[in-house]
C-alpha cells in the first residue's frame, strides 16, 4: 500500500472534467513537499505531466491542471479526450525513514 | 534532447543478479542531474530503486538496499543497475529516469526511457 494513496479508478465522458486525488501525510505533502504528476498511456513508459504543483512541461495542454491544499493534491482533467485514457501517478518527497521518494498507487482514468 | 534507453536480460534465473545499464543520449551524465531507476510489477504501481549523481551520491530504497547496486560510467554516458538474489517478485518492467533537481525535496523525473521487461523465472 503506497504512503501516497489514489483513487484506483475514475471515469468520465468526454467534455466532462475530473479531478485525480493524491492524499499523503504530514511527511511528506503535508509537509509542504511538491506534487508531481506522471501519465503512462497503456504499453508505454510514464512521461511527466505536472511537475512542482502547478507547472505543465511544455507540450502539456492547459486542459491539464494541477494543485495542492494541506496533505492532499489534485490533477483535474477539463474537455476529457478520449486520448486521456491513461494511467496517471502521483509523486512527492517524503522525511521519513520509509524512504525519500514517493509514488502514489496510480489512478485509471477511463473516457466512457 | 535527452534521451535514455535501457538494454540488458530479458530473463534472470531466481537467486541470481538482474543487471541492465541505461545509455544517455542527447546530453551528459555529468549534467546538474540525477539518475534513477524505477520499476513496475505487472499490473502494480511505479516503485523506485535508486539513484545517482556522476560525482558518485548514490541513495537507495531502503526497501532494496541490500541488494542494489547503482554505478555510473561517465566514459560511455550510462549508468547501471544491478539487483541480487532476484525472486519472481523482482519480476517486473524497469525504466532508467533522469531526475531533474531543483532542491534537495523537489525533484521529478524526466524523462524516461521506453523501459525492459524483466522476468525472474527457471
Amino acid at each position: 500500500q503506497s504512503v501516497l494513496t489514489q483513487p484506483p479508478s475514475v471515469s468520465g465522458a468526454p467534455g466532462q472534467r475530473v479531478t485525480i486525488s493524491c492524499t499523503g501525510s504530514s511527511s511528506n505533502i503535508g509537509a509542504g513537499y511538491d506534487v508531481h504528476w506522471y501519465q503512462q498511456l497503456p504499453g508505454t513508459a510514464p512521461k511527466l505531466l505536472m511537475f512542482g504543483n502547478t507547472n505543465r512541461p511544455s507540450g502539456v495542454p492547459d486542459r491539464f491542471s494541477g494543485s495542492k491544499s494541506g496533505t492532499s493534491a489534485s490533477l483535474a482533467i477539463t474537455g476529457l479526450q478520449a486520448e486521456d485514457e491513461a494511467d496517471y501517478y502521483c509523486q512527492s518527497y517524503d522525511s521519513s525513514l520509509s524512504g525519500f521518494v514517493l509514488f502514489g498507487g496510480g489512478t485509471k482514468l477511463t473516457v466512457l | 534532447q535527452v534521451q535514455l534507453q535501457e538494454s540488458g536480460p530479458g530473463l534472470v534465473q531466481p537467486s541470481g543478479t538482474l543487471s541492465l545499464t541505461c545509455a544517455v543520449s542527447g546530453g551528459s551524465i555529468s549534467s546538474r542531474n540525477w539518475w534513477s531507476w524505477v520499476r513496475q510489477s505487472p499490473g502494480k504501481g511505479l516503485e523506485w530503486i535508486a539513484e545517482i549523481y556522476h560525482s558518485g551520491g548514490i541513495n537507495y530504497n531502503p526497501s532494496l538496499r541490500s541488494r542494489v547496486t547503482i554505478s555510473v560510467d561517465k566514459s560511455k554516458n550510462q549508468f547501471s543497475l544491478k539487483l541480487s538474489s532476484v525472486t519472481a517478485a523482482d519480476t517486473a518492467v524497469y525504466y532508467c529516469a533522469r531526475e531533474v533537481v531543483t532542491t534537495m525535496t523537489t525533484f521529478w523525473f524526466d524523462p524516461w526511457g521506453q523501459g525492459i521487461l524483466v522476468t525472474v523465472s527457471s
